[in-house]
């Protein structure tokens, strides 16, 4: 199994800040990296493919970047509905999610 | 628009299984361009990959549950089901039926409202 590591695990941070969430694979996985938000209680939704095509109708300030092993969830100006859990998958094998990072209103 | 929605029993017993079935409305299981698959997530835990399948038949699991798991289409109801065997306490989750793209991101682009699934006698 490929194994996708995020950190940091949780973060808080004001509305208006920047926000970045890694996430790392325990080998290379080309861009094959998606980015998910998750809010309470529903399913989740992508925002990133291609570890930096984005998705339709999701705000540009949604970034992602990266290839190979490394990669980044960047948003640019964290607004009010931002507050979610974000996980990455890698599809390059068998699909495998990073554990999460809980973004809080600090 | 695509809509998947999950359904089956919410609690099942231990070495029993677990049968969900998702029916697809606004699109058809039999589209070359799209696995549909399932995802799991335990109570205020993660996301688990369980497994998918294509319309060829191919199908791919997650190698930690492979041995007790199938996922199975009926093109005749547009459905797609999941079966896990021999169920225990850890297999309590939030189940979602998921379509994604066959190739290329292989993003998960459409998911089910999601169905909480216990197990416990």
């Amino acid at each position: 199994d490929i194994q996708m590591t995020q950190s940091p695990s949780s973060l808080s941070a004001s509305v208006g800040d920047r926000v970045t969430i890694t996430c790392r694979a325990s080998q290379s996985i080309s861009n094959y990296l998606n980015w998910y938000q998750q809010k309470p209680g529903k399913a989740p939704k992508v925002l990133i493919y291609d570890a930096s095509s984005l998705q339709s109708g999701v705000p540009s300030r949604f970034s992602g970047s990266g290839s190979g092993t490394d990669f980044t969830l960047t948003i640019s100006s964290l607004q009010p509905e931002d507050f979610a859990t974000y996980y990455c998958q890698q599809t390059h094998t068998i699909p495998t999610f990073g554990q999460g990072t809980k973004v809080e209103i600090k | 628009q695509l809509q998947l929605q999950e359904s089956g029993p919410g609690l099942v017993k231990p070495s029993e299984t677990l049968s969900l079935t998702c029916t697809v409305a606004g699109g058809s299981v039999t589209s070359r361009s799209y696995y549909w698959g399932w995802i799991r997530q335990p109570p205020g835990k993660g996301l688990e990959w369980i497994g998918s399948m294509y319309y060829s038949g191919s199908t791919y699991y997650n190698p930690s549950l492979k041995s007790r798991v199938a996922i199975s289409v009926d093109t005749s109801k547009n459905q797609f089901s999941l079966k896990v065997n021999s169920v225990t306490a850890a297999d309590t989750a939030v189940y979602y039926c998921v379509r994604g793209e066959g190739s290329s991101s292989g993003k998960t682009d459409y998911w089910g409202q999601g169905t909480l699934v216990t197990v416990s006698s």
